[in-house]
């Protein structure tokens, strides 16, 4: 079963412009990561939160997590072609540690 | 290595043959993770290996499937008597531990059953 959900399903916005993509998941959980992937083949990893953190950044990301709302957000600022991908959110929960995926926001930034 | 490398890239099989996919971790990963992605679809577990624990293989679809590894290093995964439901991603990930850091994936093995 799937953790995560991503939301949108697709995003498609103007170079420039901000993204945001959301991420809600069902129980308690250890870790969230956002992960990108482009073409369909190997992902790569963005950002990992942990469940005591409440907010992270790296370079144009910055991803929130609220634990009340069991919910996360990835926010990419100033978008640039190169950002199209499709992007994940994984879970992991209690003593498994196996990060469990959704089905992905695709993003499309148009040049 | 520099990075988790999976083979071959491509396999194009028949359905009916078995086929085996290979993970090289990262070195020093003491935890490796097995993933299918079907076309358009998210990321399905498969089996995971931490360490010379046993392995978690809930994910596990069918008893076609299983996996090997050996140590803290390569794995493989064997697919028997494929079929045609069977063609997707098949991605490979490792971690330096458990639940404390990112995880690493392979550019992943594209299996075509036809």
């Amino acid at each position: 079963s799937q953790q995560g959900e991503e939301d949108p399903q697709a995003l498609s916005i103007q170079e420039g412009e901000n993204a945001t993509m959301n991420c809600s998941y069902k129980t308690s959980i250890n870790n969230l990561q956002w992960y990108r992937q482009n073409s369909g083949r190997g992902l790569v990893h963005l950002i990992l939160i942990r469940s005591n953190e409440r907010e992270k950044h790296s370079g144009r990301l910055r991803v929130t997590l609220d634990t009340s709302k069991k919910s996360s957000s990835l926010l990419i600022t100033a978008s640039r072609a190169a950002d199209t991908a499709s992007y994940f959110c994984a879970t992991d929960a209690g003593g498994s540690y196996i990060p469990t995926f959704g089905r992905g926001t695709s993003l499309i930034v148009h040049p | 290595g520099a990075g988790v490398s999976q083979s071959p890239s491509n396999k194009v099989t028949e359905k009916g043959k078995d086929v085996e996919l290979r993970c090289d971790p990262i070195s020093g990963h003491t935890a490796l993770y097995w993933y299918r992605q079907r076309l358009g679809q998210g990321l399905e577990f498969l089996i995971y290996f931490q360490g010379n624990s046993a392995p978690d293989k809930s994910g596990l679809p069918s008893d076609r499937f299983s996996a090997e590894r050996t140590g803290e290093s390569v794995s493989t995964l064997t697919i028997q008597r494929t079929q045609q439901e069977d063609s997707a991603v098949y991605l490979c990930a490792s971690s330096h531990d458990r639940g404390k850091a990112e995880a690493f994936f392979g550019q992943g093995t594209r299996l075509t059953v036809v």
